[in-house]
């Protein structure tokens, strides 16, 4: 069965510095991996996703991550956080089942 | 990119009557869509995936004559939750694969309050 675990409830940052946000995942066969973002009250926003090839990946709003295969992990960084980073962010794995599989949410909160 | 849209954003109703939400892919043609539902503070739990021209599947544990799925159309889909009951009370979210291209897409979700 595949799974998604995002170890982190909340994430508190300066505005400024670099953020991470955590995900491990475990999937049958080659994952595919995706980060969205959620504002309150509204849809989910795509960032970034891994299919193939480099395992750093950049997306959308300076967000990239890092497909790490030894340690099933794709962390999600930005090098220096806004403001409007603050979000819920969620970390997704799609494997042989091709259904999406969310983690339980990763609240980002960026102090001024 | 991609846009998915979804109506109503916001809707009310009484317990025991149906509500319909309606999803569409604006720009491609959706083969499947894919309903969830989100609880306050918690994670997207998948539905079911709707196929077009066939029947939904159905994820283990959801009702499927509490929440009926209809996917007439390559850009259509509709949930509908009928008897409502307060405990159906959530937000619910839809979205769509592009063919060919390998992230979801999303609707900007349907809260409903069930009094």
């Amino acid at each position: 069965a595949q799974s998604v675990a995002q170890p982190e409830d909340q994430v508190n940052v300066a505005e400024g510095n670099p953020l991470t946000v955590k995900c491990t995942y475990s999937v049958s066969g080659n994952p595919y991996l995706f980060w969205y973002v959620q504002y309150p009250n509204r849809g989910l926003q795509f960032l970034l996703k891994y299919i193939t090839g480099d395992n750093l990946v950049k997306g959308s709003y300076g967000f990239e991550a890092e497909f790490n295969k030894s340690q099933t992990s794709f962390h999600l960084k930005k090098p220096s956080a806004l403001v409007s980073d603050s979000a819920l962010y969620f970390c997704a794995v799609s494997g042989a089942t091709n259904k999406l599989i969310f983690g339980t949410g990763t609240l980002l909160a960026v102090q001024p | 990119g991609a846009v998915v849209s979804q109506h109503p954003s916001r809707v009310i109703c009484k317990s025991g009557t149906s509500v319909k939400i309606e999803c569409r892919s604006l720009d491609f043609q959706a083969t499947t869509m894919f309903w969830y539902r989100q609880f306050p503070k918690q994670s997207l739990m998948l539905m079911a995936t709707s196929n077009e021209g066939s029947k939904a599947t159905y994820e283990q544990g959801v009702e499927k004559d509490k929440f009926l799925i209809n996917h007439a159309s390559l850009t259509l889909s509709t949930l509908t939750v009928t008897s409502a009951h307060p405990e159906d009370s959530s937000f619910y979210i839809c979205s769509a694969r592009v063919p060919g291209v390998g992230e979801l897409f999303f609707g900007e979700g349907s809260r409903l309050t069930v009094l």
